[in-house]
């Protein structure tokens, strides 16, 4: 069965400071990875997916499919990436998205 | 931009009574999904439909737990007995294409609260 993890529940970063969340799958096909942020009071929103490739906010993901790695990363922390944040796995034909614990990041000054 | 809306955005509910949670997708899609996140658990899929049926449904959704698309703009998940651990938010969501190959969409959510 597949299963997300996303081993730290709070990652307290200072502003400028780099950030990285973790978050590792087990899934033996091809894996679909999405990360999804959710501000204060805000809902669901997607972040980046790993087909797409792209940054967004400053924010990347690189699929390791050795390490079965998701990890989201940015350089500089910003006040305004103060979130939660989670990583989900998509898998085959299935519709669902398995999603990690979440990761909440807490960038202070 | 348009959205997926939910209502209500908070229901308390006595145990074993039924509960309607209501979603309006986005206008376009044609993938609807439930999710539900315990507190301070993850979030976790109940049901996804397509074509005026269920195309997958995890062991949560048991039962108790139906959906509709009553018409051509609300999708609805009832929970026809509540229990005390049904406790949790729900959310709502919608894609255009199946979920892998599309994003899906999310509600706000509801908070369910069953006494």
């Amino acid at each position: 069965a597949q299963r997300v993890t996303q081993p730290e529940k709070l990652l307290s970063v200072f502003k400028g400071a780099p950030v990285e969340l973790k978050c590792n799958y087990s899934y033996s096909g091809s894996p679909e990875l999405f990360w999804y942020v959710q501000y204060s009071r805000q809902r669901l929103q997607l972040l980046l997916r790993h087909i797409s490739r792209e940054s967004i906010k400053g924010f990347t993901a690189d699929l390791n499919k050795g390490e079965t790695s998701f990890h989201l990363k940015k350089p500089f922390a910003q006040e305004e990436d103060s979130a939660m944040y989670y990583c989900a796995l998509h898998t085959g034909t299935a519709s669902k998205l398995t999603f990690g614990t979440g990761t909440r990041l807490q960038v202070t000054l | 931009e348009p959205e997926v809306t939910q209502t209500p955005s908070h229901q308390v509910t006595q145990m074993g009574q039924e509960v309607i949670l209501r979603c309006v997708p986005i206008s376009n899609h044609l993938y609807f999904y439930w999710y539900r996140q315990i507190l301070g658990q993850k979030v976790e899929f109940l049901v996804s439909f397509y074509n005026n049926e269920i195309s997958e449904k995890s062991e949560i959704f048991d039962d108790q737990f139906s959906v509709e698309r009553p018409d051509g703009s609300n999708f609805t998940l009832k929970i026809r007995s509540t229990k005390l651990e049904d406790s949790a938010m729900y959310f709502c969501a919608s894609s255009q294409l199946a979920g892998g190959t599309d994003t899906q969409y999310f509600g706000p959510g509801t908070r369910l609260t069953v006494l």
